[in-house]
């Protein structure tokens, strides 16, 4: 268990739909990060934040946005979902000063979109 | 830019058997290098890491891995695997000034009783 939760677990949801994707990082961790998984393009990084703050944005669709709360849980706002948007989303979360380059991810939240 | 080659999509090796999974990366300056392991279901979890220093590292589950910089490499190995390690590994670089990990495409070790 590396400490990082996401819920919900598993999504399925319509076409022109919008679901937001909840993570908890690690206790002391201030930087999440967002991946997602697809057979396609496979692990690719599409956002991080940093106590509150954007920090890096990767490949990172219009639709989709994220943010970072004082409590420092992060939403995955996926909005307009189109059949491509099925994938698994994974959370990380990194900050521990003496092990700030790791980063620990979350169990995932498969989406599908019908 | 970084990227990060895994060769072989698919291993199969006998229980028991030793273990070798390839990993290429190519990035400019010292990269810190991880592998990550993928069961089926199942989030990503650290196997080991490489920032600097000694370029053999230890992980868990038995692993290790060498960094070698003359030939960009990171490949993991174990000298004898279970059925347990059936499951998908990834190799990653970290950049020294983005945060995001990089990933290969995946090795998926199928393991034969």
């Amino acid at each position: 268990d590396s400490g990082v939760t996401q819920t919900p677990k598993h999504l399925i949801t319509a076409t022109g739909q919008r679901v937001t994707l909840r993570c908890s990082p690690r206790s002391g961790d201030l930087s999440v990060y967002w991946y997602q998984q697809s057979l396609d393009q496979g692990l690719q990084f599409l956002i991080q934040y940093y106590n509150g703050e954007e920090r890096a944005k990767g490949n990172i669709l219009e639709r989709f946005s994220a943010q970072q709360f004082p409590d420092l849980h992060s939403e995955l706002n996926l909005s307009s979902l189109e059949l491509g948007d099925s994938a698994l989303y994974f959370c990380a979360s990194s900050g521990r000063l003496a092990d700030q380059e790791t980063q620990y991810f979350g169990p995932g939240t498969r989406l599908l979109v019908l | 830019a970084q990227s990060v080659t895994q060769p072989d999509i698919h291993i199969t090796v006998s229980e028991g058997a030793s273990l070798e999974l390839r990993c290429n990366y190519s990035y400019g300056a010292t990269p810190y290098l991880f592998w990550y392991v993928q069961s089926p279901g199942q989030g990503l979890q650290l196997l080991l890491k490489y920032f600097s220093g000694d370029t053999l590292v230890q992980g868990i589950k038995g692993f290790e891995a060498e960094f070698k910089r003359s030939q960009s490499s990171f490949n993991l190995r174990k000298p004898s695997v279970h059925w347990s390690d059936a499951a998908e590994y990834f190799c990653a670089v970290l950049t020294g000034t983005a945060s995001k990990l990089t990933f290969g495409t995946g090795t998926r070790l199928q393991v034969t009783l």
